[in-house]
């Protein structure tokens, strides 16, 4: 059963870069998707986008011009950065194993973004 | 992109009892690739049900999911304690994936 565990900064500016990883254990990081999505507190789910280790990307068009999800399997790491945060990208951010249906997601990190 | 639209917002209803939950898309979700998820207070969600009607690894039977096209529901046959929680669906059939926001099931 593979394992996900979000890490990264749990605040972050207005104007500046969210910066997330996720680190995969207890399977292979190759030949899978894996996809971040996040809630912001009380409300509900959001779909971010995935990677390929092929390289192929899909993000949310609301979310495209600042995200950037990509995959270093030999630290069999997923990281997502998003750019020009505000307070609306304050939330749990979930990394997440495939690319339609997630039977395995992280515990997720809480970003608050503030000054 | 699909919008889906659960109903009720809050189900409250008592330990035994049936729940039903709905979900509804703006458009046709081929290939009925709907799931539903499970998710508590600090938690996150838990993949009950994929393909609409498929139960992942480990789902008690008392879950089952229906529907196809644009509605679909989602029902728990007898609610046990530990099922008080907020049900959210989600389509994979189309680019972005949506999810509908969220049915809390609590305790009448």
């Amino acid at each position: 059963q593979v394992q996900l565990q979000e890490s990264g900064p749990g605040l972050a500016k207005p104007s500046e870069t969210l910066s997330l990883t996720c680190s995969v254990s207890g399977g292979s990081i190759s030949s899978n998707y894996w996809s971040w999505i996040r809630q912001p507190p009380g409300k509900g789910l959001e779909w971010i986008g995935y990677v390929h280790n092929s390289g192929a990307t899909d993000y949310n068009p609301s979310l495209k011009s600042r995200v950037t999800i990509s995959q270093d399997t030999s630290k069999s790491q997923s990281s997502l950065k998003l750019s020009s945060v505000t307070a609306a990208d304050t939330a749990v951010y979930y990394c997440t194993k495939g690319s339609g249906w997630y039977f395995s997601w992280g515990q997720g990190a809480l970003v608050t973004v503030s000054s | 992109e699909i919008v889906l639209t659960q109903s009720p917002g809050t189900l409250s209803l008592s330990p035994g009892e049936r729940a039903t939950l709905s979900c509804r898309a703006s458009q046709n979700v081929n290939n009925n690739y709907l799931a539903w998820y499970q998710q508590k207070p600090g938690q996150a969600p838990r993949l009950l049900i994929y393909d609409a009607s498929s139960r992942a690894t480990g789902i008690p039977d008392r879950f089952s999911g229906s529907g196809s096209g644009t509605d679909f529901t989602l029902t728990i046959s007898r609610l046990e304690p530990e099922d008080f929680a907020v049900y959210h669906c989600q389509q994979y059939a189309n680019s972005p994936r949506t999810f509908g926001q969220g049915t809390k099931v609590e305790i009448k």
